[in-house]
């Protein structure tokens, strides 16, 4: 499988950009880049997603690096509710179950 | 609101009990999934089903036992189990898991506590 390699934790400060990085190295061609997060004492909601391209949504932007071999999850505008576990995750067509690593906790500081 | 729904979402049950977990998604998937998650440790796969057929099962001990009766419905069978096996326990949907850029969707968790 595909393995990522994210920081165990970051800090951010309200109101400011985050972002958070993921080193996936080992990725094919078609193992598309998925992030979740798992806000305390609740199920992993989706952020975003992409294979090749930038990706932007209302919650966050992801930053694919051109050789594919790393990536950035930015959120423009940290709140505190933002304060979660970040997972960067690969899904391709021979590995294509969700499989979570340790993820990165994100403070936010007010 | 996910749309993945998970019931009950505390419970506690002794060593000798049979409890079981439900799990109802209204979103029109046809891949559902088990994920175990304990203290400190990340989430691990526990269970897939795709179109009501379980096509992972990842070393999971036969105290735990899955059950898919239509593509809306997860059940988690939990019969003697240890005070290890307490842990959150997550249910999920996506369309079509042979698409790796679908995305999956979780339910809020059972709360699991064996005594």
């Amino acid at each position: 499988d595909a393995k990522t390699t994210q920081p165990n934790s970051m800090e951010s400060n309200e109101e400011e950009p985050v972002h958070l990085p993921c080193n996936h190295s080992t990725i094919s061609g078609t193992d598309y880049i998925h992030w979740y997060r798992q806000l305390p004492s609740q199920g992993p909601e989706y952020v975003i997603h992409g294979l090749t391209s930038n990706v932007n949504n209302r919650m966050a932007s992801l930053a694919i690096a051109e050789d594919r071999k790393s990536s950035t999850l930015i959120l423009h505008r940290a709140t505190l509710r933002d304060a979660a576990v970040y997972y960067c995750i690969l899904r391709g067509f021979d590995n294509n179950d969700m499989r979570f690593g340790a993820g990165t906790r994100l403070t936010v500081k007010p | 609101e996910t749309g993945v729904t998970q019931t009950p979402r505390h419970l506690v049950m002794g060593m000798t009990n049979k409890k079981s977990l439900k799990c109802e998604q209204h979103l029109g998937h046809n891949a559902m999934y088990w994920y175990k998650q304990s203290a400190k440790k990340p989430l691990e796969l526990m269970f897939v089903y795709s179109l009501e057929e379980r096509v992972e099962n990842n070393s999971v001990p036969s105290r735990f036992s899955p059950e898919c009766p239509n593509s809306s419905h997860l059940f988690l069978h939990l019969h003697t189990l240890q005070p290890e096996d307490s842990a959150l326990y997550l249910c999920a949907s996506s369309q079509d898991r042979r698409f790796p850029g679908n995305t999956i969707y979780f339910g809020e968790g059972s709360w699991l506590t064996v005594v």
